[in-house]
């Protein structure tokens, strides 16, 4: 059975840092590209990032490019998603998710998220 | 970047009737869409992807159909389960990949 298990979320003050983990297990972890989705309270999906199966392709929202960082460790089954300075509309609930096989595209397993709450 | 948007934003059904949902894509995103269904508290779960295939473990009464930019999802017979809100999702033409805004099916 997939699991994708999300941690790292908290509340933090405007222009910190925090890093998101996500760990992979019952699927080779290895050969999917995974992504983190997030949604701010009550609203819609957002998706966040991407990066393919060995780091070498790695995408961004316009919203968080150049402040976040997304990595995987394929040898700790993990995924990350370093977050720095950190504003109020970043506060969401942040989702791992994996692609399918093959090419990416939608999102076929997801985690049950992290909350991360950017206030002072 | 490709606009996603679902109509209408709240669909009030009754048990045992059939919903219908439109997700509409500002280009055309071939048949590269995808459904989920999110309940409160919960991650999303995927329900259709490829506009109409759907994705292991959904039962039958999810239909998707659609191509370019018009998507239909079709629940046949609501079940009290099934009432949550409903995303598409394309992955066409990204990044960014878009969602729509969401659909809330209701209780009549």
């Amino acid at each position: 059975e997939v699991q994708l298990v999300e941690s790292g979320g908290g509340l933090v003050k405007p222009g910190e840092s925090l890093r998101l983990s996500c760990a992979a297990s019952g699927f080779t972890f290895s050969i999917y590209s995974m992504n983190w989705v997030r949604q701010a309270p009550g609203k819609g999906l957002e998706w966040v990032s991407s990066i393919s199966s060995t780091s070498t392709y790695i995408y961004y929202a316009d919203s968080v490019k150049g402040r976040f960082a997304i990595s995987r460790d394929n040898a700790k089954n993990s995924l990350y998603l370093q977050m720095n300075s950190l504003r109020a509309e970043d506060t969401a609930v942040y989702y791992c998710a994996r692609d399918p096989g093959g090419s990416p595209a939608y999102f076929q397993h997801w985690g049950q998220g992290t909350l991360v709450t950017v206030s002072s | 970047e490709i606009v996603m948007t679902q109509s209408p934003a709240t669909l009030s059904v009754s048990p045992g009737e059939r919903a219908t949902l439109s997700c509409r894509a500002s280009q055309s995103v071939s048949n590269n869409l995808a459904w989920y269904q999110q309940k409160p508290g919960q991650a999303p779960r995927l329900l259709i992807y490829g506009a109409s295939t759907r994705a292991t473990g959904i039962p039958a009464r999810f239909s998707g159909s659609g191509s370019g930019t018009e998507f239909t999802l079709t629940i046949s017979s609501l079940q009290s389960e099934d009432f949550a809100v409903y995303y598409c999702q394309q992955y066409n033409n990204w990044p960014p990949r878009t969602f729509g805004q969401g659909t809330k099916v209701e209780i009549k």
